[in-house]
């Protein structure tokens, strides 16, 4: 069993449009939370962390955590063809800086 | 303030020699991490390095080995190179994030290694 999973997708959202993308734990003892959006052929690039219980936002984007049922997500408002890209789910545990990723979900924000 | 920097980008090796990749920080930052990311794998987590120690170590074979030297600048080496270790090898760079238990970390450019 993975430790983070995610949906591969593609999810495919119209410009405007809400895109929502999820992310389940196994790890119970996993402490911080990472969106990585990753662009084809380029490193990947943080985009939000949470390591709160609730909402954190930052401009289009909204980071949700779920820790007593394992689930993380992000929320981008008015997809724009710009997001169209790979993002990737992270955590980590106690003791140092190992992130956990998974697999990513491919976004397509159409015209 | 300057990005991760690593080099070379691009490398093409033949199975059994060796190779070592270079990362440096941003500025400031002292823990560099290593991670290797494959279609079929994803983004597996190598190592990581802190003040010139190794704090952290995934599940990786002993071919892979890293350092990290005073300057908090980084260095992997990968012995007897197979070609399944042909990858996109990543470093990152981190501080502690203000007030939060984990340290954000920032992505290089990486290095795409080929191995024939």
């Amino acid at each position: 069993q993975k430790e983070v999973e995610q949906n591969s997708g593609p999810l495919s959202v119209p410009e405007g449009a809400i895109a929502s993308l999820n992310c389940t734990y196994s790890d119970r003892g996993s402490q911080s939370f990472f969106w990585y959006r990753q662009y084809s052929g380029k490193s990947p690039e943080l985009i939000m962390f949470i390591y709160s219980n609730g909402d954190k936002e930052d401009g289009r984007f909204t980071a949700q955590l779920n820790k007593a049922s394992q689930y993380v997500s992000l929320l981008i408002r008015d997809s724009q063809p710009s997001d169209s890209a790979t993002y990737l789910c992270a955590a980590t545990g106690g003791g140092g800086n190992k992130l956990t990723f998974g697999t990513g979900t491919q976004l397509k924000v159409e015209l | 303030k300057a990005g991760v920097t690593q080099t070379p980008r691009y490398l093409i090796k033949t199975r059994g020699q060796q190779v070592t990749l270079s990362c440096s920080p941003i500025s400031g930052h002292r823990s560099v991490s290593w991670y290797q990311q494959t279609p079929g794998q994803g983004l597996q987590f190598l190592f990581e390095y802190f003040s010139e120690t190794q704090r952290n170590k995934g599940n990786f074979p002993g071919r892979f080995s890293g350092r990290q030297f005073s300057n908090s600048r980084s260095e992997m080496n990968v012995s007897t190179l197979e070609l399944g270790d042909s990858a996109l090898y990543l470093c990152a760079s981190s501080f502690k994030t203000s007030g939060g238990p984990s340290y954000e970390q920032y992505f290089g450019p990486g290095t795409r290694l080929t191995v024939t």
